[in-house]
């Protein structure tokens, strides 16, 4: 069956970089984007950007651009976000979730279990 | 950016209620709107795609309505694991936004 399974909690000081994994399994990895989502404390979802795995192309939230990076690693199933310059605000649960497919299908599935990351200095 | 509304913010009801929650676009999202169910401490779980296509393994209680700029949530008769936080989201424009949220708690 799908799965998906992120990294653990992080806690991180302010100006540091965080790096979240999202390792998938049960399906054609190179055959779907992966979308992160996040939700800091009190607050909705949050959009931040999504991957083609397969040829690593991305498209990231205006908001992060310039500190989000999103990568994939073929050989193992498993794409990673990482968020530079962290502040307070960062703090959240971190989800990646698969696309279930283009156009009219363009819609999470199947998610991760979410990674907490608190910025505290 | 497309702005998605949702309304109400929060409201109360009761197991076997029918409710209804609506989530309006800033401008034309076709039929490319998503409705996912979120609990506290859970992973968010997509309910409905295409604006009213039922996701497999969805109870079909959920029904979704809509295109353009306004869409619909139903629950026809609220059951007890449906009290959570429900969210819109469009796909059809970049980023992909999300709504603020609709709380259904118990009354």
């Amino acid at each position: 069956q799908v799965q998906v399974v992120q990294s653990g909690a992080e806690v991180k000081k302010p100006g540091a970089s965080v790096k979240i994994s999202c390792k998938a399994s049960g399906y054609t990895f190179t055959s779907y984007y992966l979308n992160w989502v996040r939700q800091a404390p009190g607050q909705g979802l949050e959009w931040m950007g999504r991957i083609n795995p397969g040829v690593g192309s991305t498209s990231y939230a205006q908001k992060l651009q310039g500190r989000v990076t999103m990568t994939s690693d073929t050989s193992t199933s498993t794409v990673y976000m990482e968020l530079s310059s962290l502040r307070s605000e960062d703090t959240a649960v971190y989800y990646c979730a698969r696309v279930k497919g283009p156009d009219w299908q363009d819609a999470s599935d199947s998610w991760g279990q979410g990674t907490v990351v608190t910025v505290s200095s | 950016d497309i702005q998605m509304t949702q309304s109400p913010s929060s409201l109360s009801a009761s197991v076997g209620d029918r409710v209804t929650i609506t989530c309006r676009a800033s401008q034309s999202v076709s039929i490319y709107l998503n409705w996912y169910l979120h609990k506290p401490g859970k992973a968010p779980k997509l309910l409905i795609f295409a604006a009213s296509r039922l996701e497999s393994g969805v109870p079909s209680r959920f029904s979704g309505s809509g295109s353009g700029t306004d869409f619909t949530l139903t629950i026809s008769s609220l059951q007890p694991e449906d009290f959570a936080t429900y969210y819109c989201q469009q796909s059809y424009g970049t980023p992909r936004t999300f709504g603020g949220g609709t709380t259904v708690d118990i009354k």
